[in-house]
């Protein structure tokens, strides 16, 4: 079964920082990665996809890397702003199967 | 493209009591997926639609659970003889092709009392 494992599992930094948020997976035979953000009491926003065959994806001030055959990603983000607080969310679509299977999450709060 | 919607927003039952919520997904898409999201984790899958064909479902889906997508349009999640243990807020999702993103709704916060 496939686990997906987000570290930290929270992260407050100031204003204008650069920071990561670490994603691993125990099964390498995945078929994308999403990163999603998810604000309190609400659904979720699609921030990137990752094919498999890709290394990484860019979306403004985000950055997301796949190392499939090592079992991680990395979402990048760049000169934080404090409308970035929310949860961020990783998950992984394996290659049998249609689910996307999630991690806990990484709680961020980006202070002024 | 307005998104993926989902009815009600929220929902408060009491114990043994069905109910049924209704994801309206983006247009296009023919692929829509449910989960289930407990407080401090990450959403559970549920299961998958491919049109009107029910493909995949997860072992957390009971037989208490039913879902449906007639004409491979809409869906419907029903909880009959709802439990305490069913709180949750539950997602609905659809994407156009397994190789696409997946766009999710706000979901259906449901509380069983």
């Amino acid at each position: 079964k496939q686990e997906v494992t987000q570290i930290p599992a929270a992260l407050s930094v100031p204003e204008g920082e650069n920071l990561v948020l670490n994603c691993s997976f125990t099964d390498s035979a995945i078929y994308n990665l999403q990163w999603f953000r998810q604000d309190p009491g609400k659904g979720l926003t699609s921030l990137l996809l990752i094919q498999s065959s890709q290394r990484e994806q860019t979306s403004g001030r985000l950055n997301a890397s796949l190392d499939k055959s090592s079992g991680r990603s990395t979402l990048y983000i760049a000169a934080s702003q404090p409308g970035d607080s929310a949860t961020y969310l990783c998950a992984v679509r394996a290659n049998s199967g249609y689910a996307l299977n999630f991690g806990k999450g990484t709680s961020l709060l980006v202070t002024p | 493209d307005t998104g993926v919607s989902q009815n009600p927003r929220h929902k408060i039952t009491k114990r043994g009591q069905n109910v049924t919520f209704r994801c309206d997904p983006i247009s296009e898409h023919n692929r829509l997926y449910w989960y289930r999201q407990t407080l401090g984790q990450g959403p559970e899958f549920l299961t998958y639609f491919q049109n009107e064909a029910q493909l995949e479902k997860s072992r957390l889906l009971s037989d208490r659970f039913s879902a449906e997508r007639p004409k491979g349009s809409f869906s419907t999640l029903e909880i009959q003889r709802t439990e305490q243990g069913d709180s949750a807020m539950y997602l609905c999702a659809s994407s156009l092709g397994t190789v696409r993103e997946a766009f999710f709704g706000q979901g259906t916060r449901l509380t069983v009392v």
